[in-house]
């Protein structure tokens, strides 16, 4: 049972541009929602995380939009480079108890200059 | 000053063979975890430790069974490999927070089972 779903598995963004990545969850216990950036050979790091407390984290180029009613968040990068080409996750997680991440399927994200 | 340090790096081994992977974290926390990516890079959980105590153990195959010798090592042990094993398999820690919590990745450890 996938409890996050995400999309779409990859993007082809212009340099400059927006890239837009989608999540929706089903646990409604869940109350943490990360994203994570993982480059080739490397571990996922942890990019920008939110609460259901709030609708909207910025962080530089990187937005988190958070819709608890419709159970959907998604990350915009905004003025996308090259180096941002990696694979995003998003994840939740429940601050108490359990707390081990459950993650999305990934977005292979591709900036082409 | 690495914080999260997995060895090895990359294992190939053979089929029925009994391989062990360690983890070690320098930075204080009292969690730790392993997580399974397989080949379409999706990532799953497989065991949780805090304070060297299981507190979540994912439906994975008994051939699988995490130590904990003290807070900041977390080792996996599998026995017999099996094909169905080969995937990056990575150490996380992290300490609990109000308002949100991190959990740092190792490098990860390349498993391929021949």
């Amino acid at each position: 049972q996938q409890q996050v779903k995400q999309s779409p598995q990859s993007l082809i963004v212009q340099k400059g541009g927006i890239s837009i990545i989608n999540c929706a969850y089903e646990n409604t216990a869940f109350d943490y929602f990360p994203w994570y950036q993982q480059f080739p050979g490397k571990g996922p790091a942890l990019l920008i995380a939110i609460r259901p407390d709030v609708s909207e984290k910025k962080e530089g180029r990187f937005t988190i939009s958070f819709n608890k009613s419709a159970k959907q968040f998604s990350l915009h990068i905004m003025d996308s480079q090259p180096g941002d080409s990696a694979t995003y996750f998003c994840a939740a997680s429940m601050l108490t108890g359990r707390r081990a991440l459950t993650f999305g399927s990934g977005t292979r994200l591709q900036v082409q200059p | 000053d690495t914080a999260v340090s997995q060895t090895p790096k990359y294992l190939v081994t053979q089929m029925g063979n009994d391989k062990s992977i360690k983890c070690e974290q320098n930075l204080g926390h009292d969690t730790m975890y392993w997580y399974k990516q397989d080949s379409k890079k999706f990532l799953k959980i497989m065991f949780s430790y805090n304070n060297k105590e299981l507190i979540i153990n994912e439906t994975v195959p008994n051939r699988f069974s995490p130590k904990s010798p003290d807070k900041a090592h977390l080792n996996l042990h599998i026995n017999s490999l099996e094909l169905g094993d080969s995937a990056v398999y990575f150490c996380a820690s992290s300490r609990p927070g109000a308002r949100g919590e991190t959990q740092y990745f190792g490098p990860g450890t390349r498993l391929l089972v021949l």
